[in-house]
């Protein structure tokens, strides 16, 4: 397996909604990352779970709040939106020493 | 912090020509990766080609090959032959090790007329 699963492909949700993205990786890689990105934009790095310690890009409101119950699946939990955070979000792994990343093909996020 | 930028937001190729997009980076480290991902509609970003900085050899995969100028901090990103389906978001990349944060150019929009 050399893919990185991420479900729901497409998101509506409601402001007053919580939900959850989810990811997940079967390639042993230690290393999860969350990114957001806008159209005909590049990839923001949102939070990086490498080796179970938690790095945050300190820009990402508290509305995002990520878990990593295992090191092969990691979540992003979504509360009280707003409509600027509609994107396509991506997750990605890595396997530490490798310098690569293989990213999932994300979820289309829409905050209505 | 390290940047990288592409100069081209947009670019074109007919079909079967070939085609070159640039990207440049700033950094202070000798020892680093750079990357090309594809980003088709499909939006999933897909690795095209990757440079280790210490190997001064020019790496290639099929039809794409890089221009890798170390001192002038350049890597561009060299499609032959183009195809329909080479039709994509290009984005370059850089990362350092022992770092995880990948640092991506802004992005070349690339059309391939038939």
């Amino acid at each position: 397996d050399t893919e990185v699963t991420q479900t729901p492909k497409h998101l509506v949700m409601g402001m007053t909604n919580k939900k959850s993205l989810k990811c997940e990786q079967h390639m042993g890689h230690r290393a999860m990352y969350w990114y957001k990105q806008k159209a005909k934009k590049p990839p923001e790095l949102m939070f990086v779970y490498s080796y179970e310690k938690l790095s945050i890009n300190e820009s990402v409101p508290s509305r995002f709040s990520p878990e990593c119950p295992n090191s092969s699946l990691l979540n992003l939990h979504l509360h009280a939106l707003q409509p600027e955070d509609s994107a396509l979000y991506l997750c990605a792994s890595s396997a530490g020493l490798h310098p690569g990343y293989t990213f999932g093909s994300g979820t289309r996020l829409t905050v209505v | 912090a390290q940047t990288v930028t592409q100069s081209q937001p947009e670019m074109s190729v007919q079909e079967a020509e070939t085609v070159t997009l640039s990207c440049t980076y700033d950094t202070s480290e000798s020892d680093y990766y750079l990357f090309w991902y594809k980003q088709p509609p499909s939006r999933q970003m897909i690795l095209v080609i990757r440079q280790e900085a210490y190997k001064q050899q020019n790496a290639t995969e099929n039809r794409f090959s890089v221009n890798f100028q170390k001192a002038a901090k350049s890597f561009s990103l060299k499609i032959s032959d183009s195809q329909l389906g080479d039709a994509a978001m290009y984005f370059c990349a850089y990362r350092s090790p022992p770092g995880n944060q990948f640092y991506f150019g802004t992005g070349t929009s690339l059309t391939v007329i038939p």
